[in-house]
């Protein structure tokens, strides 16, 4: 069982619509992450929020717009996507982002697909 | 930009053979850690190595950082099924924040 919860599992949408997926944890952490997960591949961050703060932003498209509502939530807004943008999306949290060594909790993703 | 290489890419192995997923860096790192993806699921926290030269066991997988910490090796003994999964490193560059490189990741599959 994975602590950081994302909903929905799955998502179909066209190019023209716009969606929202949502991660959320309740273990006190501080930092939240957006990955991206194609294929095959490893995950590829795409953004970082500290203390409910844009912190890093991984040169990502306009049309994937981050928020963090609270410390507990972190949301990926969707709109005008590319067939290119299916994927795994994975958010994951840790304690806080410092210098310091911090693992990283993933959720179980949203697969994506744009038709 | 930030590198981590990992090989080899694919390894099937016999189950009860030995498996070893190495972890290149071109840059020195802060640290690195290790994941497993299992098919379908996520990345799962396997373990952190700090120290440059530092070995960590567990059970049947043995961790190692290299001394220019720019390396690390992940070991297993004796693979079983439930082995089964792409291992990543992640690596924070020296210096850097808490955003991890993912390496490329090594595919296991394990042949009963």
């Amino acid at each position: 069982d994975t602590e950081v919860t994302q909903t929905p599992k799955h998502l179909v949408m066209g190019m023209t619509n716009k969606k929202s997926l949502k991660c959320e944890q309740h273990m006190g952490h501080r930092a939240m992450y957006w990955y991206k997960q194609k294929a095959k591949k490893p995950p590829e961050l795409m953004f970082v929020y500290s203390y409910e703060k844009l912190s890093i932003n991984e040169s990502v498209p306009s049309r994937f717009s981050p928020e963090c509502p609270n410390s507990s939530l972190l949301n990926l807004h969707l709109h005008a996507l590319q067939p290119e943008d299916s994927a795994l999306y994975l958010c994951a949290s840790s304690q806080e982002i410092t210098y310091s060594n911090q693992p990283q909790h993933f959720g179980d993703g949203t697969r994506l697909s744009i038709l | 930009g930030q590198q981590v290489m990992q090989i080899p890419q694919y390894q099937h192995v016999q189950e009860g053979e030995d498996f070893t997923t190495y972890c290149n860096s071109s840059t020195t790192l802060s640290n690195i850690q290790w994941y497993k993806q299992r098919p379908g699921g996520h990345p799962v926290f396997l373990i952190q190595l700090v120290k440059s030269g530092e070995v960590k066991k567990q059970k049947r997988l043995t961790f190692q950082f290299g001394e220019a910490k720019k390396n690390s090796s992940l070991h297993i003994t004796a693979t079983q099924t439930t082995d089964v999964g792409t291992y990543f490193c992640a690596a924070r560059p020296r210096g850097g924040a808490n955003n991890l490189f993912f390496g490329t990741g090594t595919r296991l599959t394990v042949i009963p």
